[in-house]
């Protein structure tokens, strides 16, 4: 089973600053990364597939990038919305596999 | 609008059985491969199950192999999932997530129901 380690835990910022998020597979996933933001009470949602793809729909301040093991999700600016827990996720093997999670809080 | 919605969920006793439901609207159903994926209240979250278009590949998590049998009736735009020997440590949110088919494989888990909690306690 691949593990995903997120990096840091919590991640304490201010609206209009930059976040970085880290992702660290246990092997390869090649690029078959997927990122996904879940707010209290309601359901995860895609921000980004493939590494580096923005989902529908998702604000370009969002973005994904890296390969194999290592990968980043960076919010260029946040905004007050943003302030969320973030999960990787795997796909390259069975089982699909999420990461612990990144809570951004103000 | 795309929406999928489970149904379902309660209290059951240890060693007890529960079938949760999901249905989608919006979509072209049998188009993709389904998906149910836990959470343990105020934890992260878990894979369980998928299915494919067609119901001729399923996956199951070690931990609810021999346990839990996912299906689907694409006629009634269905998906469920039998859960049975249910443990406390099944005790959590099911989310059923569709995963578009694209280029022969399946993409990512693009659109979620909004969860049903299932919880196994005596």
């Amino acid at each position: 089973e691949i593990v995903l380690t997120q990096s840091p835990a919590t991640l304490s910022l201010s609206p209009g600053e930059r976040a970085t998020l880290s992702c660290r597979a246990s092997q390869s996933v090649r690029s078959a990364l997927a990122w996904f933001q879940q707010k209290p009470g309601l359901a995860p949602r895609l921000l980004i597939y493939l590494a580096s793809n923005r989902a529908t729909g998702i604000p370009t301040r969002f973005s994904g990038s890296g390969s194999g093991t290592d990968f980043t999700l960076t919010i260029s600016s946040l905004e007050p919305e943003d302030f969320a827990v973030y999960y990787c996720q795997q796909r390259a093997n069975w089982p699909i596999t999420f990461g612990g999670g990144t809570k951004v809080e103000i | 609008e795309v929406q999928l919605l489970e149904s379902g969920g309660g209290l059951v006793q240890p060693g007890g059985s529960l079938r949760v439901s999901c249905t989608g609207s919006g979509f072209t159903f049998s188009n993709y491969a389904m998906n149910w994926v836990r959470q343990t209240p105020g934890k992260g979250l878990e894979w369980v199950s998928t299915i494919g278009d067609t119901s001729a590949t399923t996956y199951y998590a070690n931990s609810v192999m021999g346990r839990f049998t996912i299906s689907r009736d694409n006629s009634r735009n269905t998906l469920y999932l039998q859960m049975n020997s249910l443990r406390a440590d099944d005790t959590a949110i099911y989310y059923c997530a569709r995963r578009p088919i694209v280029g022969g494989g399946w993409a990512d888990l693009d659109v979620w129901g909004q969860g049903t909690l299932v919880t196994v306690s005596s």
